[in-house]
């Protein structure tokens, strides 16, 4: 059971190239986040999809764009990379119960290391 | 704006000690708080939580939400050196889609 799988690990990017994160999840989660995490600011939200086919933004889009493929699978798209989106990017995705319960419990990826010069 | 902050930023103890952590909200539509703990990479889940479970115990951690105060503490007694990490606390204000907010975290070290 794999969980959240995030590719690649590591990436670094000239100004101005463009580049997809992938994030898959195999644990038929309804909800899938996109987080970044910059020393001293904590966990950030750029893009979140709270069910197939619907995305919203989150704290941070701007410089972002965000496709929920499919249940399991939610990419973030730079089309013009900058320095300042230089990070530590994380997915995670969570089961939202309708109902009578919820969960709001995050599952998160190992992460992407993306530097941007 | 939600806001969740953390304090302190930063912490080094010994092993053994026994700490706690502090996170203080303001939310709009509070429905639950959750603590994480992060090592090398990806944030780990510890506690949630609620109006309906303001205390949370596993092993040497421990937890408690204050409503009334609109905070939460995290103990961790007779720390080890595995307890060095960054630990997050996260509050849920609801809405139509379930987001959280993050507080910056505090790093915990915790020497030998």
């Amino acid at each position: 059971n794999a969980g959240v799988t995030q590719t690649p690990k590591f990436q670094v990017l000239k100004t101005g190239q463009s580049m997809t994160l992938q994030c898959a999840q195999d644990m038929n989660h309804n909800s899938m986040y996109w987080y970044r995490q910059d020393p001293g600011m904590g966990l950030r939200l750029i893009y979140y999809s709270a069910s197939e086919g619907t995305t919203d933004k989150g704290e941070v889009p701007n410089g972002y764009n965000v496709s929920r493929l499919n249940k399991r699978e939610f990419s973030l798209r730079l089309e013009s990379a900058a320095p300042s989106q230089t990070s530590v990017y994380f997915c995670a995705s969570s089961e939202i119960r309708s109902g009578q319960g919820r969960n709001e419990k995050l599952f998160f990826g190992s992460g992407t290391q993306l530097s941007v010069l | 704006e939600d806001k969740v902050v953390q304090s302190p930023l930063s912490l080094v103890v010994h092993e053994g000690d026994t700490v706690t952590l502090n996170c203080s909200y303001e939310v709009t539509n509070f429905r639950s708080l959750l603590w994480y703990k992060q090592e090398k990479k990806a944030p780990t889940f510890l506690f949630m939580l609620t109006s309906s479970g303001i205390e949370k115990k596993s092993g040497r951690l421990s937890s408690i939400l204050d409503k009334k105060e609109l905070s939460s503490i995290l103990n961790i007694t007779a720390t080890q050196t595995g307890d060095s990490a960054i630990y997050l606390c996260a509050v849920n204000s609801g809405g139509s889609n379930y987001k959280l907010t993050f507080g910056k975290g505090t790093l915990l070290t915790v020497n030998p």
